[in-house]
């Protein structure tokens, strides 16, 4: 089954305590995202990676690093997480084309106290 | 940059309606043009999309139809089901820059038997 698979699906932690949130797609999608879902403000993109080792900056990359060392793999990292962070995050992959849909994964809920 | 605007909500209507859901944008060059739903607790998925001027769009009785002059992508369905109750996302992809992808606010719509 062609999915996007995002873990963990939930999480609660602290200020100031690194945490990575993985992504994996199994279709061969070049392109890869993440977004973050706010009440109110959308979805807002954070990084985006055309192919492996081609990562750039969305519109709120802020406290947020990413890497793209296999195809397949998207990790979304928080090195110092703080409470503005808690969010609602998705992972997204497609094919190369600026007029391919988007397939997302389930969500990951952070909570940052 | 490129941005979405979509009619605010909540939107409630009774089993039978008929929805539209607004949604103009502002974009560069030609982009194409998606609804997205999600359902709760789950990720987006595509609804329907539109990839060049005067392209219809349409998916399980959802129609939108991408209007350059107007700059617009409405969402309409003829009769709306307790099923349909879900957010709807607007979004664009700009052909000047595939990597970015701009989403509205979400509208929230509520059917009622």
């Amino acid at each position: 089954e062609a999915q996007v698979t995002q873990n963990p699906r939930y999480l609660i932690t602290v200020t100031g305590k690194k945490l990575t949130v993985t992504c994996s797609q199994n279709m061969n999608h070049e392109y890869m995202s993440w977004y973050r879902q706010d009440p109110g403000l959308g979805l807002r993109q954070i990084y985006y990676s055309m192919n492996v080792e081609v990562t750039d900056k969305g519109d709120v990359p802020e406290g947020y690093k990413v890497s793209r060392k296999e195809k397949r793999n998207f990790p979304l990292i928080l090195e110092s997480p703080s409470p503005n962070q808690t969010s609602l995050y998705f992972c997204a992959s497609s094919s190369t084309g600026y007029n391919q849909p988007q397939h997302f994964g389930d969500g990951t809920r952070l909570s940052i106290l | 940059g490129d941005s979405v605007t979509q009619m605010e909500g909540p939107v409630t209507l009774s089993e039978e309606a008929f929805l539209t859901i607004n949604c103009t944008y502002t974009a560069t060059g030609y982009p194409s043009l998606f609804w997205y739903v999600q359902y709760p607790g789950e990720g987006l998925q595509l609804l329907l999309k539109a990839t060049k001027a005067d392209d219809k769009g349409s998916n399980k009785g959802f129609e939108a139809t991408y209007r350059k002059e107007t700059t617009s992508f409405h969402l309409e369905k003829g009769s709306v089901q307790v099923s349909d109750s879900a957010v709807y996302f607007c979004a664009l992809r700009g052909n000047t820059n595939a990597g970015k992808s701009t989403f509205g606010d979400g509208t929230t719509l509520t059917v009622k038997p």
